[in-house]
């Protein structure tokens, strides 16, 4: 089992529409997690991060975390064509600060 | 100020060279990250650097590996004897881990092809 899961995708959704992206983790001790947006050929950035159950919102994106389930995701509303990349979520664990990324999803909003 | 910086930014190697490879973090970040992205796949985790503390090293894929930190400053990452399965970009992250903060930020990378 990876320690980071996120199905590769491509995800697909219409401009305008809510994108969903998920990401499940294996270490039920981790503390803090990460959604990085990562262009083609560039490197990743910060998009947002959480570290309690709940929702957290920031302008367009709400970050979602269930540490019960061990899952957390990324909803993307009124998404936008330059939305359009592959989405990293990474974990920090229970030992300290070393980040485990998941592989990726891959979003497509179409004009 | 200026961001995390990677030299270089492009290598082509042969098989069996040495490699090393140069990052500097943002001043004053304590936390340094090494990670290697194949084409189309996610970022692995290579090593991580917290001030003085030593080193997880538990991602290098091999002893050809290694990797040295000047105090908060200047990292480097060496690949010995180069193989193919070693093409990749490699990328840099940096941390200020403040109040438990871990938000890294990436270099530009440096993509090594082997051949």
């Amino acid at each position: 089992q990876k320690e980071v899961e996120q199905n590769s995708g491509p995800l697909s959704v219409p401009e305008g529409a809510i994108a969903s992206l998920n990401c499940t983790y294996s270490d039920r001790g981790s503390q803090s997690f990460f959604w990085y947006r990562q262009y083609s050929g560039k490197s990743p950035e910060l998009i947002m991060f959480i570290y309690s159950n709940g929702d957290k919102e920031d302008g367009r994106f709400t970050a979602q975390l269930n540490k019960a389930s061990q899952y957390v995701s990324l909803l993307i509303r009124d998404s936008q064509p330059s939305d359009s990349a592959t989405y990293l979520c990474a974990v920090t664990g229970s030992g300290g600060f070393k980040t485990i990324f998941g592989a990726g999803t891959r979003l497509f909003v179409k004009a | 100020g200026a961001g995390v910086s990677q030299s270089p930014s492009n290598k082509v190697t042969e098989k069996g060279k040495d490699v090393e490879l140069r990052c500097d973090p943002i001043s004053g970040h304590t936390a340094l990250y090494w990670y290697r992205q194949r084409l189309g796949q996610g970022l692995e985790f290579l090593i991580y650097f917290q001030g003085n503390s030593a080193p997880d090293k538990s991602g290098l894929p091999s002893d050809r590996f290694s990797a040295e930190r000047t105090g908060e400053s200047v990292s480097t990452l060496t690949i010995q004897r180069t193989q193919q399965e070693d093409s990749a970009v490699y990328l840099c992250a940096s941390s200020s881990q403040l109040a438990g903060d871990n938000e890294q930020f990436f270099g530009p990378g440096t993509r090594l092809t082997v051949l």
